[in-house]
């Protein structure tokens, strides 16, 4: 099982619905990262949580520590949010992030 | 500062050659990671280096793969001997020291082995 479980894996919307990602993982963390992925490879940082909710325009990341589990909500989607979603941990003490496999999303028009 | 880039972005090679990739992290950042990733699934983690010195190694680095960042600034990935296998997109990274700072990823460099 990996450590790091993203839902769904694919998710077709139509433009301005409200979408949500979940994230779950089994191990310890000291963060955890949403990260934007389009095509061509580059990735962009979204959010990094060790608690609570944060919120960057239409898009807002909560976590819930005892439950060991994130979600990543678009309000009001457009196409050009069209990308990967992909969920990271930072186990304890580690340097290095642990991936989700990521989740495909497309906002049709 | 441009950000993370990474050199070339796109390499074709003939099995058993060997390629190297190149990585230049934003300047101020002393960490450099090294990640994998493969059609439809998320980055695995290679290698990293606090400044010049390589920290931690991925089992998944096998013998073929070695990783340097001479004077602690660029960083370059050399594959030995390439497989059909090492077919994927390598990732490179820079962030701050920090138990908990923002990573800052390049746009990568896919390699395809025929």
């Amino acid at each position: 099982k990996n450590e790091v479980e993203q839902s769904p894996q694919n998710l077709t919307a139509q433009e301005g619905e409200f979408i949500t990602i979940n994230c779950s993982y089994s191990v310890g963390i000291s963060a955890l990262h949403w990260l934007q992925q389009h095509p061509g490879g580059g990735i962009v940082s979204l959010f990094m949580l060790s608690s609570g909710k944060k919120k960057h325009g239409r898009l807002i990341a909560t976590i819930n520590i005892q439950e060991k589990h994130s979600s990543l909500h678009i309000t009001a989607s457009h196409p050009r949010d069209s990308a990967v979603y992909i969920c990271a941990v930072r186990r304890g003490s580690a340097r290095q992030l642990t991936f989700g496999s990521g989740t495909q999303l497309t906002v049709l028009p | 500062d441009t950000g993370v880039s990474q050199d070339p972005r796109h390499k074709i090679t003939k099995r058993g050659q060997n390629v190297t990739f190149r990585c230049d992290p934003i300047s101020e950042h002393n960490r450099l990671y090294w990640y994998r990733q493969t059609l439809g699934q998320g980055p695995e983690f290679l290698t990293y280096f606090q400044n010049e010195a390589q920290l931690e190694k991925s089992r998944l680095l096998s013998d073929r793969f070695s990783a340097e960042r001479p004077k602690g600034s660029f960083s370059t990935l050399e594959i030995q001997r390439t497989e059909q296998g090492d077919s994927a997109m390598y990732l490179c990274a820079s962030s701050f020291e920090g138990l908990n700072t923002e990573a800052f990823f390049g746009q990568g460099t896919r390699l395809t082995v025929v």
